[in-house]
């Protein structure tokens, strides 16, 4: 196992194009949760799912953010008509049930022009 | 609300030197807490966490409920421990983390 993947690693799109994100977490993991981090700061908390439920979202997740994790494995996060603020590292972690660390994945970069 | 703050953007040090990075958490109830550390072009990768009292690559860090601090230390400093270095806390239910702003340690030859 690679531990967790996210694909594309960098991506580069003009503001008002939607954008989508996957990440791949390690096989065994039920939980999957998304950060963004901006420059500066450390990451910060978007949405989480166990299995394929998505039981908690931040209110920084705006109604232009929506994340789905269809099957209980791979999740998407899409961003929809980007705008300059949304430029930042979005990324991806999993864990085990109960009180397991999260894994991290590279990341994908987001740059809005 | 809780929050995780780290007081030093950057820390210098030389070589050979003693290391504490320092972390300041404000939670309801009993938090999980991590030190996460961030190599040059490499992942967010677990360092220590709490509960696990554990040493790793020298650095251990010991939760103070008085203070509420979960400081990170380190005896002798290498070069090879320059990195990006992030505490967090998690919560007991879905174990998101919140993060601090991170610290750059800097080890000087």
């Amino acid at each position: 196992d690679t531990g967790v993947s996210q694909d594309p690693r960098h991506k580069i799109t003009k503001r008002g194009q939607n954008v989508t994100f996957r990440c791949d977490p390690i096989s065994e993991h039920n939980r999957l949760y998304w950060y963004r981090q901006t420059l500066g700061q450390g990451p910060e908390f978007l949405t989480y799912f166990q299995n394929e439920a998505q039981l908690e979202k931040s209110r920084l997740l705006s109604d232009r953010f929506s994340a789905e994790r269809p099957k209980g494995s791979f999740s998407t996060l899409e961003i929809q008509r980007t705008e300059q603020g949304d430029s930042a590292m979005y990324l991806c972690a999993s864990s085990g049930a109960g009180a397991q660390p999260q894994h991290f994945g590279d990341g994908t970069r987001l740059s809005i022009l | 609300a809780q929050r995780v703050t780290q007081p030093e953007k950057l820390l210098s040090v030389f070589k050979g030197a003693p290391v504490e990075l320092k972390c300041n958490y404000s939670y309801s109830g009993s938090p999980e807490l991590f030190w996460y550390v961030q190599y040059s072009r490499q992942r967010l990768q677990l360092l220590l966490r709490h509960i696990s009292r554990e040493s790793i690559k020298g650095f251990t860090a010991d939760l103070n409920k008085g203070e509420t601090s979960f400081h990170l230390k380190k005896p002798f400093a290498q070069e090879e421990d320059s990195a990006m270095y992030y505490c967090g806390g998690g919560d007991g239910a879905t174990n998101k983390l919140i993060f601090g702003t991170g610290t750059l340690l800097a080890v000087q030859p």
